[in-house]
């Protein structure tokens, strides 16, 4: 049973262009959950998703950032319009069931916007 | 607030040696308190998670404690390893299902 899976591991982007990281659950999860890391701090909360559904996105900025986990395919997370600031690590964790639930996490995405 | 505190911010020890690294909580409700180990370039990985209903909780050198009346929790790991050096990161969860993160102590053990 793979774990949870990101891609690319690593994403460099110029400010202004579109970033999209990808997240593949581990099999039998249909819980997903986006996390952001910023350089020495710890990691916080974007958004919760279900499949095809958005349970939880009080994490997210409302502007240009969005996220979806379609019924078939992986969880995906857009960034639109990167700017110095998105620069992060970001990671993605699954669970079987609800947030009750321990939480299995990726190796991450690290964005780097130039 | 929701808070998570951790204590010390980062900490050196020997080989073999034990040490202790200190979570102070704040969320309201409070529904589990959880221990992840974070090495440098990876993903958390889960360590421990305890009820308030739970004092103790132990996986293998590491053993987690928990009082819930006065919102602290502690990380002991026993008999360090080269390996055991990564970031240790407190979790609270509320009784809403968010997850708070500390900001995690980095432990270096040294040969």
């Amino acid at each position: 049973n793979a774990g949870v899976m990101q891609n690319p591991r690593h994403l460099v982007r110029r400010r202004g262009q579109e970033a999209r990281l990808r997240c593949s659950p581990m099999k039998g999860h249909s819980h997903v959950y986006w996390y952001r890391q910023l350089p020495e701090e710890g990691l916080k909360f974007m958004v919760y998703l279900q499949k095809e559904n958005i349970i939880d996105e009080s994490g997210m900025p409302k502007e240009r950032f969005s996220a979806e986990f379609p019924k078939e395919g992986p969880s995906i997370l857009r960034i639109q319009q990167v700017v110095r600031g998105d620069s992060a690590a970001y990671f993605c964790a699954s669970s079987p069931q609800d947030r009750n639930y321990e939480q299995y996490f990726g190796p991450g995405t690290r964005l780097t916007v130039t | 607030k929701n808070q998570v505190e951790q204590s010390p911010q980062s900490l050196i020890i020997l080989e073999g040696k034990n040490c202790t690294l200190q979570c102070n909580y704040t969320v309201s409700p409070f529904s589990n308190l959880r221990w992840y180990k974070q090495d440098t370039g990876r993903g958390p990985v889960s360590l421990t998670i305890m009820t308030f209903s739970e004092n103790t909780k132990s996986n293998g050198r590491y053993t987690a404690t928990l009082d819930a009346d006065t919102k602290q929790s502690s990380l002991h790991i026993t008999a360090s390893q080269l390996s055991d050096s990564a970031s240790y990161i407190c979790v609270a969860q509320t009784g809403f299902q968010k997850l708070v993160f500390g900001t995690g102590t980095r432990l270096l053990v040294s040969p």
